[in-house]
Order: structure tokens, then C-alpha cells, then sequence
């Protein structure tokens, strides 16, 4: 169990456009979603932290406006690029954490957006 | 504030040796728990081991084992024996109670282990 899956798992679009990436726990409900950002070569930068019902929770230096996230149910949470541009090119992570778990999280097997 | 820091940013070792993944972190927080991941070239991250601050036993799971000293803040991971298929990125990670309690991970910047044949 504790399976996390993203669509879609790779996303070209054209500089200007929005993308939507979906992240949905499959078998176990998440109360608590986060979304990371992986350069190449780096490490997962946390974006924003994502409580079902609630108003997602961004780090410092995100701009909410710019990466709106929904956790509209207890299995699915979004992340939507608004007006891509080329330096919005990336790794997307999410993972779930399972009610009553504890620290454990799940990670998604990511999605990589590549904006010409 | 909590960091987490993997000095090895690479690491090459011809198959069979034996290769240790450094991991030093810290943290104010008196509960935290301390993870590895592997992400191999697929992207996708592999859960490896999950330890809580109050457990400094070792552990040992087949070829893989993990050193947490408190005294030291360290938590490394040592691979014996190593294998091609072991070639990947390692990070270790920290979530501690802090921070309002949402079990975000703070990620070390990760070491790339290739392992030849």
C-alpha cells in the first residue's frame, strides 16, 4: 500500500501557457500533501505544504500566485504553473502523508515540465 | 533553524568496495526523525530508512547499514559490497517537530554514487 501517483508524468508547453500537474494517493488518505521542485543535479527544494480543506502553506521565496495549489479532497491535490516561462523548467515532486502515520511520507514519481 | 548537509557530492568505487554516504544535520528540535532516499536515474525517490532522534541503535538491512550518532548529529549509510545497480543519488533527510508540525523533509543536497563494474 501507501501508493502516490502524478500526472502527467512528463509536460511540454509553450512559454505563456498554464500546466496542471495532479498528485493523487491511490489506496490511502492524505491529509497532508507536499510539493517539491528539483533542479538537475540538485536536491528537492520543499514548495509549499498542502492541507486537504485549507489554503496551501508556501516556503519563502515561492510565489503563490504563480503556482496555485489545490487539495480539493483527501486523495488528490494539484499544483498549476499559470504563464510558464522556460526558467519554470523542472523535476515536480509530491508526496503524501497518511492520516495517523506519523512522518512517514510517500513520494509521487514525479513530473518533469519542460516550458520552450 | 534545520539543515541538513552531505559533503560527498560524488563518490565513485568499483564494484564489490564498500562506500559510506555521509550525512550531518542540524536541528533544535528534541524529537526529529531522519531519512535516506535513493533516486535512481528514472527520478523516482525510494524510501530506504526512516529513524527517530530517540533511537541511536544501528541498523543493519542486507548489504545496507546506517551509523546515528546524536553526539556527533550524524546518521550515515554505508553500502558493503557494492553493486552497479547500487549507482544512484542518495539524500538524507530531516523532519523535525518544529515548524508548526507539518513533517516537511529538509533535504541534504544529495550524493551521487557510481559504482562500476
Amino acid at each position: 500500500g501507501a501508493v502516490v501517483s502524478q500526472h502527467p508524468s512528463r509536460v511540454i508547453c509553450k512559454s505563456g501557457t498554464s500546466v496542471k500537474i495532479e498528485c493523487r494517493s491511490l489506496d490511502f488518505q492524505a491529509t497532508t500533501m507536499f510539493w517539491y521542485r528539483q533542479f538537475p543535479k540538485k536536491s528537492l527544494m520543499l514548495m509549499a505544504t498542502s492541507n486537504e480543506g485549507s489554503k496551501a502553506t508556501y516556503e519563502q521565496g515561492v510565489e503563490k500566485d504563480k503556482f496555485l495549489i489545490n487539495h480539493a479532497s483527501l486523495t488528490l491535490s494539484t499544483l498549476t504553473v499559470t504563464s510558464a516561462h522556460p526558467e519554470d523548467s523542472s523535476f515536480y515532486i509530491c508526496s503524501a502523508r497518511r492520516w495517523g502515520q506519523g512522518y512517514e511520507q510517500y513520494f509521487g514519481p514525479g513530473t518533469r515540465l519542460t516550458v520552450t | 533553524a534545520q539543515k541538513v548537509t552531505q559533503a560527498q557530492t560524488e563518490i565513485s568505487v568499483v564494484e564489490k568496495e564498500d562506500v559510506t554516504l555521509d550525512c550531518v544535520y542540524e536541528t533544535r528540535d528534541t524529537t526529529y526523525y531522519l531519512f535516506w532516499y535513493k533516486q535512481p536515474p528514472s527520478g523516482e525517490l525510494v524510501f530506504l530508512i526512516r529513524r527517530n532522534s530517540f533511537d541511536e541503535q544501528n541498523e543493519i538491512s542486507g548489504r545496507y547499514s546506517w551509523n546515528f550518532q546524536k553526539s556527533t548529529s550524524s546518521f550515515n549509510f554505508t553500502i558493503t559490497a557494492s553493486q552497479v545497480v547500487d549507482s544512484a543519488v542518495y539524500f538524507c533527510a530531516l523532519s523535525g517537530r518544529g515548524s508548526g508540525n507539518t513533517g516537511k523533509l529538509i533535504f541534504g543536497q544529495g550524493t551521487t554514487l557510481q559504482v562500476k563494474p
